[in-house]
């Protein structure tokens, strides 16, 4: 079972326009949810996050939505360079009992392609 | 080195065989994280350290998979009687103490399994 899904595999967008990444989840208990770019042969870097106390967060051209009653989260990318061209991956975790955020559930990734 | 450190990058063995996959976790670093990313798949949480002690194993897909941090830094992934699903990235994490959901990454060991 599949509790964080990435539908689209790919995407594929003009430079300057807006790019946009969604992400579902199951598990109700996670509450904390992260956004991971990967480039080929390199591990996932942090791009941005939300708790769930929040709807919203920025950080330059990026941008994450959460709609919990919806399960849904969304990061925009504003404007895409071609540089952004990499692999995202959502994830998620569940602060049980306050111990850690130790474990993240990943989506499967999707291939964001941005042409010059 | 400043970030985290996989040895080796990639590693080709036989079936049955056993091996061992290594992090260098970034200094000050306590918590340290292993996963696996199949192909086409998002990475999938294997086990967690908290210092040397692992607080989280519950990923370890079977008593084959083991791996130790005793002293609370380097960690050792080790697969037994290696089969050909065992085939993945290796990827290994570390974060400060609280904050393991901006984990950094190392570049991952691709294990294949012949």
């Amino acid at each position: 079972d599949q509790q964080v899904k990435q539908n689209s595999p790919s995407l594929s967008v003009q430079e300057g326009r807006i790019s946009i990444l969604n992400c579902d989840y199951t598990n109700s208990m996670f509450d904390y949810f992260l956004w991971y770019k990967k480039y080929p042969a390199e591990g996932p870097t942090f791009l941005i996050s939300i708790s769930s106390i929040k709807d919203k967060n920025e950080d330059g051209r990026f941008t994450v939505f959460l709609n919990k009653s919806a399960k849904h989260l969304s990061l925009h990318i504003v404007p895409s360079q071609p540089g952004d061209s990499a692999v995202y991956f959502c994830a998620a975790s569940a602060n049980a009992g306050g111990t850690s955020y130790g474990k993240l559930t990943f989506g499967q990734g999707t291939i964001l392609t941005v042409h010059p | 080195g400043a970030g985290v450190s996989q040895t080796p990058s990639n590693k080709v063995t036989e079936k049955g065989k056993y091996v061992e996959l290594r992090c260098d976790p970034i200094s000050g670093h306590t918590a340290l994280y292993w996963y696996r990313q199949s192909l086409g798949q998002g990475p999938e949480f294997l086990i967690y350290f908290q210092g040397t002690g692992a607080a989280d194993d519950s990923g370890l897909p079977n008593d084959r998979f083991f791996a130790v941090r005793p002293e609370g830094s380097v960690s050792t992934l080790k697969i037994q009687r290696t089969e050909r699903g065992d085939s993945a990235v290796y990827l290994c994490a570390s974060s400060l103490r609280g904050r393991a959901g901006e984990a950094f990454f190392g570049q991952g060991t691709r294990l294949t399994v012949v």
